[in-house]
C-alpha cells in the first residue's frame, strides 16, 4: 500500500489566495482526519470524517477553512481567503476505526506570504 | 486542565541510558491510547499502542495507569537514532478521535 498520499508538498501562495490541499487515505480505512501542525499550537485536529461523513468540524478556525470528502479515497481542505497566519504543515490521517492507530501522509507545509 | 499534557523536555541522555517519559490525560473515559515518534520535518508514525496490562516492543514498554489517569514510555539502551519526538496519543472518551500531546523531545548523544 503507498499510505496516506497529500499534495502538494509544499505552498507558497500570497495573502487572499485560495489554497487546496489533497488527501487520498490508505484503500478501506474508514476515518480520515485533518490536522494543522505550528510550534506554537503543536498538532491541532481540524476536521474528522467518518464514512465520508464530517463528524466534528469543532477545530475548523473560521469560515475561511472547508473541507469535502466526495468518496472514500479523497478529501480535500480549502482555505479561502488564505492569511499569513495560516503558514503551517497540514497532515491528513486515515484509520480504520481508530483502535489501531493513524497513519500519517507526509504533510503539505503551507506558506502564506 | 489540558486534554493531554507532556512534559517537553528535552530529555539529553547518553547513547545506552533508559529515559522515561509521562503523558497525563484528563478525560477518565478515553479507552485507546497510543505513543508516536516524530523526526524533525516528517510526519508523526506509530511507534505503539498502549494497553491496560502494560505491553512491550523491543526495547520499549508502554505502561498505562488508569486510576491516576496517565501512560508512559520507557526505553531501555538508547540508540543515537531514537532522537525524536515523542508524541503521546488519547482518544477522546467514546470516539476514536485522536488528541495529540505536545511532544516531548528526545536527544541521544554518543
Amino acid at each position: 500500500d503507498a499510505g496516506v498520499i497529500q499534495s502538494p508538498r509544499h505552498e507558497v501562495t500570497e495573502m487572499g489566495q485560495e489554497v487546496t490541499l489533497r488527501c487520498k487515505p490508505i484503500s478501506g480505512h474508514n476515518s480520515l482526519f485533518w490536522y494543522r501542525q505550528t510550534m506554537m499550537r503543536g498538532l491541532e485536529l481540524l476536521i474528522y470524517f467518518n464514512n465520508n461523513v464530517p463528524i466534528d468540524d469543532s477545530g475548523m478556525p473560521e469560515d475561511r477553512f472547508s473541507a469535502k470528502m466526495p468518496n472514500a479515497s479523497f478529501s480535500t481542505l480549502k482555505i479561502q481567503p488564505s492569511e499569513p497566519r495560516d503558514s503551517a504543515v497540514y497532515f491528513c490521517a486515515s484509520s480504520l476505526q481508530g483502535d489501531y492507530g493513524y497513519t500519517f501522509g507526509s504533510g503539505t507545509r503551507l506558506t502564506v506570504v | 486542565r489540558k486534554e493531554v499534557e507532556q512534559d517537553p523536555g528535552p530529555f539529553n541522555v547518553p547513547e545506552g541510558a533508559t529515559v522515561a517519559f509521562n503523558c497525563t490525560y484528563s478525560n477518565s473515559a478515553s479507552q485507546s491510547f497510543f505513543w508516536y515518534r516524530q523526526d524533525c520535518r516528517k510526519e508523526p508514525k506509530l511507534l505503539m499502542s498502549v494497553y491496560s496490562s502494560g505491553n512491550e516492543d523491543g526495547r520499549f514498554t508502554a505502561q498505562l495507569n488508569r486510576a491516576s489517569q496517565y501512560i508512559s514510555l520507557l526505553i531501555r539502551d538508547s540508540k543515537l537514532s531514537d532522537s525524536a519526538t515523542y508524541l503521546c496519543v488519547v482518544n477522546r472518551g467514546g470516539s476514536y478521535i485522536p488528541t495529540f500531546g505536545r511532544g516531548t523531545s528526545l536527544i541521544v548523544h554518543p
